[in-house]
């Protein structure tokens, strides 16, 4: 069965980067991209971009430009999210989600990683 | 960008009842690229429905989407116990694929 299955919580200080991963499993990697969406506590979802899997490229939602970096690990199935020079507003849980090919929703998630950046 | 608007902020109904939420659109959709996701507490969003009116697999018939440009609706035609949940409408007509702020289903 197709399962995400994301890194577990992180504590940053302001400043310091974290790396989220996205172990995919279940469906042949390369055939779906993956999202990125963030939830603020007690917060509504915003989406950070998407990677395409099959090339290694990266879009980028504007306001996440420049901190936010994508990448993959093909050979394990698995997809990053690294973010730079952390903020307190930054703390969220950051979800990955299989972006399906007939359109670009969201129809597998992960289970969510917790990054709070406190100092 | 596009700004999805939902409401109302929350809804308060009983087992049974029916359940209309909206999610607007600015500007509209050029296409009927929206989605329904449901959240209950402490889990991932689950997709509901996708071009706005078909239902994902697994998803029961009681669940239903409808609309195009700036207007969209989730029914859900009789409320269940599991139902309890935010329901946030997504577009993907353009990037940023933003979210509505969502609405919160309660049950009475």
């Amino acid at each position: 069965q197709v399962q995400l299955v994301q890194s577990g919580s992180e504590l940053k200080k302001p400043g310091a980067s974290v790396k989220v991963s996205c172990k995919a499993s279940g469906y042949i990697f390369s055939n779906y991209g993956i999202h990125w969406v963030r939830q603020a506590p007690g917060q509504g979802l915003e989406w950070l971009g998407w990677i395409n899997t099959n090339t290694g490229n990266p879009t980028y939602a504007q306001d996440f430009t420049g901190r936010s970096v994508f990448s993959l690990d093909t050979s394990v199935s698995t997809a990053y999210l690294q973010i730079n020079s952390l903020k307190a507003e930054d703390t969220a849980v950051y979800y990955c989600a299989r972006r399906r090919v007939r359109d670009v929703t969201s129809d597998y998630w992960g289970q969510g990683t917790l990054v709070t950046v406190s100092s | 960008e596009i700004v999805l608007t939902q409401s109302p902020g929350t809804l308060s109904l009983s087992p049974g009842e029916r359940a209309t939420l909206s999610c607007r659109a600015s500007p509209s959709l050029s296409s009927t690229y929206l989605a329904w996701y449901q959240q209950k507490p402490g889990q991932a969003p689950r997709l509901l429905i996708y071009g706005a009116s078909s239902r994902a697999i697994g998803i029961p018939d009681r669940f239903s989407g409808s609309g195009s440009g700036t207007d969209f609706t989730l029914t859900i035609s009789s409320l269940q116990a599991e139902d309890v949940a935010i329901y946030y409408c997504q577009q993907y007509c353009s990037t940023p694929y933003t979210f509505g702020q969502g609405t919160k289903l309660e049950m009475k």
